[in-house]
């Protein structure tokens, strides 16, 4: 069983904090790992993708990936209020046949102006 | 990055029937597409792999013969929903991998609501 697990929050910040959110999977054999935004009502955007230990940054996100601990994470720096919404871990790994995206479920952040 | 029109966007329909939810991949020819289902407050949950031109993989506890997936074409794949019941009202979702850096794009979600 393909496992991925988040803090369900809610995780309130004030604007302009850091905001850092936490997500580890089971399944060593993951290779791809993707955090995206849901606002409510709506479908998945994604934020950042990462596939190898280390950091990337890609303007206020900074996304961080241990695969020794099985561990990846999100920091929003500068957090505006429009950045408050669902932020859900997803993992890619191994399925019947083809590679599946598994998700965790979710990290409410609110950024309080 | 390429473009996943869902249709329709919301529907609403009486128990007992059957609704057909389209995704369209609008500019990458996609040979597997996936759909999720989302309950309020949950995650997404895979229901099932799209193959074109063979039978989707379902997942565990999702009924087959309930949840028809047809993938005709690189660019289409259709979800019905057989026999509709109020269990079945949630916010569906498709899925085409982008195999790159651009991860896997999503349709825009259709709302069901089976009363």
């Amino acid at each position: 069983q393909k496992e991925v697990e988040q803090n369900s929050g809610p995780l309130s910040v004030p604007e302009g904090a850091i905001a850092s959110l936490n997500c580890t999977y089971s399944d060593r054999g993951s290779q791809s790992f993707f955090w995206y935004r849901q606002y409510s009502g709506k479908s998945p955007e994604l934020i950042m993708s990462i596939y190898s230990n280390g950091d990337k940054e890609d303007g206020r996100f900074t996304a961080q990936l241990n695969k020794a601990s099985q561990y990846v994470s999100l920091l929003i720096r500068d957090s505006q209020p429009s950045d408050s919404a669902t932020y859900l871990c997803a993992v890619d790994s191994p399925g019947a046949g083809s590679y599946q995206l598994t998700f965790g479920k979710g990290t409410k952040l609110s950024v309080i102006p | 990055g390429a473009v996943v029109s869902q249709h329709p966007s919301r529907v609403i329909c009486k128990s007992g029937t059957s609704v057909k939810i389209e995704c369209r991949s609008l500019d990458f020819q996609a040979t597997t597409m996936f759909w999720y289902r989302q309950f309020p407050k949950q995650s997404l949950m895979l229901m099932a792999t799209s193959n074109e031109g063979s039978k989707a993989t379902y997942e565990q506890g999702v009924e087959k013969d309930k949840f028809l997936i047809n993938h005709a074409s690189l660019t289409l794949s259709t979800l019905t929903v057989t026999s509709a019941h109020p269990e079945d009202s949630s916010f569906y979702i498709c899925s085409v991998d982008l195999q790159g850096a651009d991860g896997y794009t999503f349709g825009s979600g259709t709302r069901l609501t089976v009363v």
